[in-house]
């Protein structure tokens, strides 16, 4: 089964609207790294966690390592936060697992 | 300045052929990665690296070669390409130590493979 599940798997958004983003692991996560890949393609970094919050101006990131999860808090959504939003996390050694995304549309 | 450098950033070609995919990274990080991304698999990987002259082997490695020439560079070596290998991908570099985790990723190459 997936070792990293990211839900929803796409979800709409209103400009000016708040949402969350949840990844669930299967696997002793002790770090979690969030993505944004925009629609060019390239893939950039949003957040880097170990258990805690960071938060980046309209974006908040939560991971709890005992729950085994990871949440991405988007406030007052833009219509540049458009694009597909990864997480992924360490699996043993140097070996990082992706989930498979979830894709985000900001419209007017 | 891009710390992570690919190149082509696309390419065409046969069934058959051969392709090498170029990344450079100057974060001086001793890890180099891989990946493949494709619709509904999300990002996967084929090989990495922990220094120049080593290779690990990833989770879809069949059909790839790699090799790491020096800390800064890594190839990714496509000898008989197949249309399966059509793909967007992605190399990366991570450090050693507390943000050892901490990937940072190129821009991509797209290869398209008729």
């Amino acid at each position: 089964g997936d070792k990293v599940k990211q839900s929803p798997s796409a979800l709409s958004l209103q400009e000016g609207t708040n949402s969350a983003l949840r990844c669930n692991f299967s696997i002793a996560a002790t770090t979690v790294q969030w993505f944004l890949q925009n629609p060019r393609g390239s893939l950039i970094n949003l957040f880097y966690l170990v258990p805690g919050t960071k938060e980046n101006g309209r974006l908040k990131s939560a991971f709890d390592s005992k729950e085994s999860y990871s949440t991405l808090h988007i406030r007052d959504a833009q219509l540049e936060d458009s694009g597909t939003y990864f997480c992924a996390a360490p699996t043993g050694g140097y070996k990082v697992v992706f989930g498979s995304g979830t894709r985000l549309l900001v419209s007017p | 300045e891009a710390a992570v450098t690919q190149s082509p950033r696309n390419k065409v070609t046969v069934t058959g052929g051969n392709v090498t995919l170029s990344c450079r990274q100057t974060n001086s990080h001793n890890y180099m990665y891989w990946y493949r991304q494709d619709t509904g698999h999300g990002l996967r990987l084929i090989h990495y690296s922990y220094g120049a002259g080593n290779l690990q082997i990833g989770d879809v490695p069949d059909g790839y070669k790699a090799t790491r020439t020096t800390q800064e560079d890594f190839f990714l070596l496509l000898e008989l390409a197949s249309p399966s290998q059509t793909s967007l991908y992605f190399c990366a570099s991570s450090g050693t130590g507390g943000r050892y985790a901490e990937q940072f990723f190129g821009p991509g190459t797209r290869l398209t493979v008729l």
